[in-house]
């Protein structure tokens, strides 16, 4: 199967910083979600992006499928930003999502 | 207006006994899964279902059984529960086959 990893494993952002997340796949994905998982364990859909750029707020996500990778951009960050991001993607021949270890965000006030 | 719900949402229980988790989604989807998310938090598939048909069973125990009486519920039946068992368990439903998936809130299982 596909290998994620996402970069950083962890960030410690002040309030108003702005951050970059990575995530790399091994293999070809038809498409790509970024989730964030609250410190209350939801896990919430910020993008569903096969390719190109999104914006959603201060979130924009960028995938270059080509080269096997997505961003995710945070800007102006929040404590309510706090959690873990998680990227995800199926195999091209199946829905199976492939799941990157994630990225611990902290933001301080 | 809940997408995909699961109940229950907290379950602690012992060693050996069995148990259900139930899953609902009002999205009109077609595929349904289950997700394991372990104590490192990370997420891994466990079953699939389309149009209440199973199509990915990932090397799961053999307690564990899903059942789908229809393509709005997934429900997740285990015997013999271990204590490796503990986890969250996410329930997801997507479009069709590859669509954006969208999970329920979780049920965090403790075995004690």
């Amino acid at each position: 199967g596909i290998q994620v990893e996402q970069s950083p494993p962890d960030l410690i952002l002040q309030e108003g910083a702005n951050s970059t997340l990575r995530c790399n796949f091994s293999d070809s994905v038809n498409n790509l979600q970024w989730f964030h998982q609250n410190p209350w364990g939801q896990l919430i859909n910020l993008f569903y992006i096969p390719s190109g750029t999104k914006q959603n707020g201060r979130l924009s996500a960028t995938t270059v499928a080509t080269e096997r990778y997505s961003l995710l951009y945070i800007s102006s960050s929040q404590t309510t930003d706090s959690g873990v991001y998680f990227c995800a993607g199926p195999e091209t021949s199946g829905s199976r999502l492939t799941f990157g270890e994630g990225t611990q965000l902290t933001v301080n006030p | 207006d809940t997408a995909v719900s699961q109940t229950p949402k907290y379950l602690v229980t012992q060693m050996g006994n069995d148990k259900s988790i139930k899953c609902e989604q009002n999205l009109g989807h077609d595929t349904m899964y289950w997700y394991k998310q372990d104590s490192k938090k990370f997420l891994k598939i466990m079953f699939s279902y389309n149009n209440k048909e199973l199509i990915i069973n990932e090397t799961v125990p053999n307690r564990f059984s899903p059942k789908s009486p229809d393509k709005a519920h997934l429900n997740l039946h285990i015997n013999s529960l271990e204590l490796g068992d503990s986890a969250v368990y996410f329930c997801a439903s997507s479009r069709r086959d590859r669509g954006e998936q969208y999970f329920g809130p979780g049920t965090r299982l403790t075995v004690t």
